[in-house]
């Protein structure tokens, strides 16, 4: 067990260009969950899965976002038509069925130039 | 209205000495958690303590406790004998346990401690 990955942990792009980022959970949770936290501010919720559904999404979550779990293992977390109001750190997380154990990955830092 | 509040966008603390980051949240669920985290620069959110609604002490992990006050609806965080190593963001979340299936936290806007040698 190594702990959530996300990758990349930065990525600069031009505003227009699609990206997609990596999330590998602990492989015994059940739960992930995407957050959003910009420069200065807590982290807000995204969108989460149990196991491979999506079962919430927030206001956050425009129609240019896009997030999947296939299998229920890691996640994909894609922008894209990136906008500068898009930069940010996204950040993962999972948890097992009424854990409070929340493990955070390290995040994947995105800059929209 | 902000669920979780932090007052003090940013703290200083001489090395040694115990410092209280404040959080305030607002619920009318009876069953709820609250958590507070770490985050230094390198952006990993590190979990701290957590205090449920219906614990009946006062959370304590090493250096850390937490100050719940539930009528007051605040759960101020104490880290005693800072260390340099504390210098980071610190956020408190709460999780409603009613009308939030999917366990999501609720974060505060953050308190940048830093710690003085």
């Amino acid at each position: 067990d190594t702990g959530v990955s996300q990758d990349p942990r930065h990525k600069i792009t031009k505003r227009g260009q699609n990206v997609t980022f990596r999330c590998d959970p602990i492989s015994e949770h059940n739960r992930l969950y995407w957050y959003r936290q910009t420069l200065g501010q807590g982290p807000e919720f995204l969108t989460y899965f149990q196991n491979e559904a999506q079962l919430e999404k927030s206001r956050l979550l425009s129609d240019r976002f896009s997030a999947e779990r296939p299998k229920g293992s890691f996640s994909t977390l894609e922008i894209q038509r990136t906008e500068q109001g898009d930069s940010a750190m996204y950040l993962c997380a999972s948890t097992i069925d009424r854990g409070y154990g929340y493990t955070f990955g390290s995040g994947t830092r995105l800059t929209v130039v | 209205a902000q669920k979780i509040t932090q007052t003090q966008p940013g703290m200083f603390v001489q090395e040694k000495e115990a410092v209280t980051l404040d959080c305030t949240y607002d619920t009318s669920d009876p069953s709820y958690g609250l958590f507070w985290y770490k985050q230094p620069s390198s952006g990993e959110m590190i979990f701290l303590i957590y205090q449920g609604s219906y614990d009946q002490q006062n959370a304590t992990e090493g250096r850390y406790s937490l100050n719940f006050q539930k009528a007051r609806k605040s759960a101020n965080l104490v880290i005693s004998a800072s260390q340099l190593g504390d210098s980071a963001m610190y956020f408190c979340a709460m999780r409603e346990h009613n009308n939030n299936a999917g366990n999501m936290l609720t974060f505060g806007g953050g308190t940048r401690l830093m710690v003085k040698p």
